[in-house]
């Protein structure tokens, strides 16, 4: 019973393609977040979700658009997909986005590899 | 601009000694601070976390320790067991910021 569950977990793509990740929390968390950990291993963040709402957006190639069609759910699309994408994504939802409330609450990561 | 870092990538200890890791901010902003764990092919999970108001946090085998003035936070495992073996984030966050801002991880290797 997957608190946070993303989909695919390794996704493998040419250059110039189009491919999107899916995410879905069963914790009835207000907040989801896109997270990208890149080579030197630091986790970023990409999106931040409040109910639905765009509410955090960090210099993010536009690119890259989520789409939340409910407070349970965060997919990512990526448009154009470039070498430099390549990289491990992480879902996470916490139950707000401000205070105490921030421990995350992560997905499994899914590896992407651009070739 | 990495405002959170941990400047040892690795860290080695025997089994049942202490593993201390180490962790800096630049941020005077942030106000509250998150150990994580994270095993190969998973994601990070919640260790322990800590307010700005403490300076020390404890739960189990897990002591995590703020100092402020340095700008610095420390966890500590005692005793260490081989299944602490794991990648061991820390993060920042603070109350007016509404996202955490993560380290770049060490490796925590326990040796039986």
């Amino acid at each position: 019973d997957t608190a946070v569950s993303q989909t695919p977990k390794y996704l493998v793509t040419q250059m110039g393609n189009d491919k999107s990740i899916k995410c879905e929390q069963n914790l009835g968390h207000d907040t989801m977040y896109w997270y990208k950990q890149d080579s030197k291993k630091f986790l970023k963040i990409m999106f931040s979700y409040n109910n639905k709402e765009l509410i955090i957006n960090e210099t993010v190639p536009n690119r890259f658009s989520p789409k939340s069609p409910d407070k349970a759910h965060l997919n990512l699309h990526i448009n154009s997909l470039e070498l430099g994408d390549s990289a491990v994504y992480f879902c996470a939802s916490s139950q707000s986005s401000w205070g105490l409330n921030t421990e995350a609450f992560f997905g499994q990561g899914t590896r992407l590899t651009v070739v | 601009d990495q405002q959170v870092k941990q400047n040892s990538p690795s860290l080695s200890v025997q089994e049942g000694r202490i593993s201390i890791l180490n962790c800096d901010y630049t941020n005077s902003m942030f106000d509250y601070f998150l150990w994580y764990k994270k095993y190969p092919a998973e994601g990070p999970t919640f260790l322990i976390s800590i307010s700005s108001i403490k300076d020390k946090n404890e739960d189990g085998r897990f002591t995590v320790f703020l100092n402020k003035s340095a700008k610095h936070l420390s966890l500590h495992i005692v005793p260490s067991q081989p299944g602490d073996s794991a990648v061991y984030f820390c993060a920042a966050g603070g109350t007016s910021y509404g996202k955490l801002t993560f380290g770049q991880g060490t490796i925590l290797t326990v040796h039986p």
